[in-house]
C-alpha cells in the first residue's frame, strides 16, 4: 500500500517553460512534505517543503503548492533548465504523529531539453 | 564542507557471503538514515539512530539485516547471509536532528548487487 504516490514516471519539458511534477498521498495524518532533487549516481538532495499550515512555498524558480483536501502537492519549476534534469522525489511525514519517518514516492524523472 | 560518505559506493558478490556497507555522517550531525532504494519499492527507511541509539529498525527487512553506530562518525549495515533479492541500492543519510523537518542529507550510495 503506497502512501505517497507520484503517477508519472518521467516528464519532458522545454527549456524555459514551466515543469509541473505531482505528488498524491492517502495518510491524512500526513503534515509536512518535502521534494527531493536526484541526480544520476548521486544521493537525493533537499530541494524545498511545506508544512499543511500552508497552501504555498516558494524559493526562487522552484514553488510547492498543496491541497489538503485533495490530498495533493505539487512542484513548478519556473522556468525550466536543463540543468534542472533529474529525478524528483516527494516525501511526507507525520510530524505529529508517534512517528514521523519520511514516506518517499517513487520519483518522476524530468527531462528539461535545450 | 564533506558531505556523508559511503563505502563502497559498488559492491558485487556471490548469494551466502556476508557484506557491510559504512557510512560517515556529516559532523555535528546527530541522526542517521539508512535508505534502500529498488525499483519496486522505491526508496524505503531501513532504520534510524539518534544520538547513536537505533530508534526505529521497523523498515529492516529480516533478521540478515543488522546496523550498528559504535560512535558518532560510522555506522554500518551488515547483511548475513546475502541474498539476490538484496541488491539495490543502500544510501545512508543524516540530519542536526531526529525531526523530521529537519532536511537529511544524502550519501551517494552503495550500488549492491548480489549473484
Amino acid at each position: 500500500d503506497q502512501q505517497v504516490k507520484q503517477n508519472s514516471p518521467s516528464l519532458s519539458v522545454q527549456e524555459g517553460r514551466i515543469s509541473i511534477l505531482n505528488c498524491d498521498y492517502t495518510n491524512s495524518m500526513f503534515d509536512y512534505f518535502l521534494w527531493y532533487k536526484k541526480y544520476p549516481a548521486e544521493g537525493p538532495t533537499f530541494l524545498i517543503s511545506i508544512s499543511s499550515i500552508k497552501d504555498k512555498n516558494e524559493d526562487g524558480r522552484f514553488t510547492v503548492f498543496l491541497n489538503k483536501s485533495a490530498k495533493h502537492l505539487s512542484l513548478h519549476i519556473v522556468p525550466s533548465q536543463p540543468g534542472d534534469s533529474a529525478v524528483y522525489f516527494c516525501a511526507a511525514s507525520a510530524l505529529s504523529g508517534n512517528t514521523g519517518k519520511l514516506i518517499f514516492g517513487q520519483g518522476t524523472t524530468l527531462q528539461v531539453k535545450p | 564542507d564533506a558531505g556523508v560518505i559511503q563505502s563502497p559506493r559498488h559492491e558485487v558478490t556471490e548469494m551466502g557471503q556476508e557484506v557491510t556497507l559504512r557510512c560517515k555522517p556529516i559532523s555535528g550531525h546527530n541522526s542517521l538514515f539508512w535508505y534502500r532504494q529498488t525499483m519496486m519499492r522505491g526508496l524505503e527507511l531501513l532504520i534510524y539512530f539518534n544520538n547513536n541509539v537505533p530508534i526505529d529498525d521497523s523498515g529492516m527487512p529480516e533478521d540478515r539485516f543488522s546496523a550498528k553506530m559504535p560512535n558518532a562518525s560510522f555506522s554500518t549495515l551488515k547483511i548475513q547471509p546475502s541474498e539476490p533479492r538484496d541488491s539495490a541500492v543502500y544510501f545512508c543519510a543524516s540530519s542536526l536532528t531526529v525531526a523530521w523537518d529537519q532536511p537529511q542529507h544524502f550519501g551517494d550510495g552503495t550500488r549492491l548487487s548480489i549473484l
